[in-house]
């Protein structure tokens, strides 16, 4: 079983849906939650990050960590054409450290 | 500022000869991270240095991969007798310290295309 499992989608929406993305895990060491939006030929970057289950909210996003069922989730509300880019959750914490464990990106295009 | 910087940007070389990538962390920045991101397997650790501490290599692949930092700074990731297998794109990240709370900060990416 991976540490990490990420539908790889690809997602494409109409611009202003709403755009909900997942991840499962199974290390229960993991207590460093991530996301990472990539867009295409460049560095990942950080967008969201939190250590708690709950909610936290920035802008249009939305970073939902549920511990209890190892699963997490991103929400972005009135998705724009550029937020068009591939989304990787990541994890970190336990014997790993600072390194971080990342879901194979789920590839999202939001069309005018 | 400068963020991280890699270089080559891409790499295309025939199977079997070594290939030497580098990476300029963010200046100040103490812990240095090499990932791969590749189709089938997604975006991988490597390695990573923090300060003059032992690297973690436990991510490392096989023997014919290996890492080192200089004075702190730049690193560089030799792969010797590269086969098709390491076609991917090798991506460096820096961050404040090895501690998860710290933003790792990562760069373009040198693509490697071994034919």
């Amino acid at each position: 079983q991976k540490e990490v499992e990420q539908d790889p989608g690809p997602l494409s929406v109409p611009e202003g849906a709403i755009v909900s993305l997942n991840c499962t895990y199974s290390n229960s060491a993991f207590q460093y939650f991530m996301w990472y939006r990539q867009y295409s030929r460049k560095g990942p970057e950080l967008l969201m990050y939190t250590y708690s289950s709950g909610n936290k909210e920035d802008g249009r996003f939305t970073a939902q960590v549920d511990k209890s069922s190892k699963y997490i989730s991103l929400f972005i509300r009135d998705s724009q054409p550029s937020d068009s880019a591939t989304y990787l959750c990541a994890f970190a914490g336990g014997t790993s450290y600072g390194k971080l464990t990342f879901g194979q990106g789920t590839i999202l295009t939001v069309h005018p | 500022g400068a963020g991280v910087s890699q270089s080559p940007s891409n790499k295309v070389t025939e199977k079997g000869k070594d290939v030497e990538l580098r990476c300029d962390p963010i200046s100040g920045h103490t812990a240095l991270y090499w990932y791969r991101q590749s189709l089938g397997q997604g975006l991988e650790f490597l390695i990573y240095f923090q300060g003059n501490s032992a690297p973690d290599k436990s991510g490392l692949p096989s023997d014919r991969f290996s890492a080192e930092r200089t004075g702190g700074s730049v690193s560089t990731l030799t792969i010797q007798r590269t086969q098709q297998e390491d076609s991917a794109v090798y991506l460096c990240a820096s961050s404040l310290g090895a501690q998860p709370i710290y933003e790792q900060y990562f760069g373009p990416g040198t693509r490697l295309t071994v034919t």
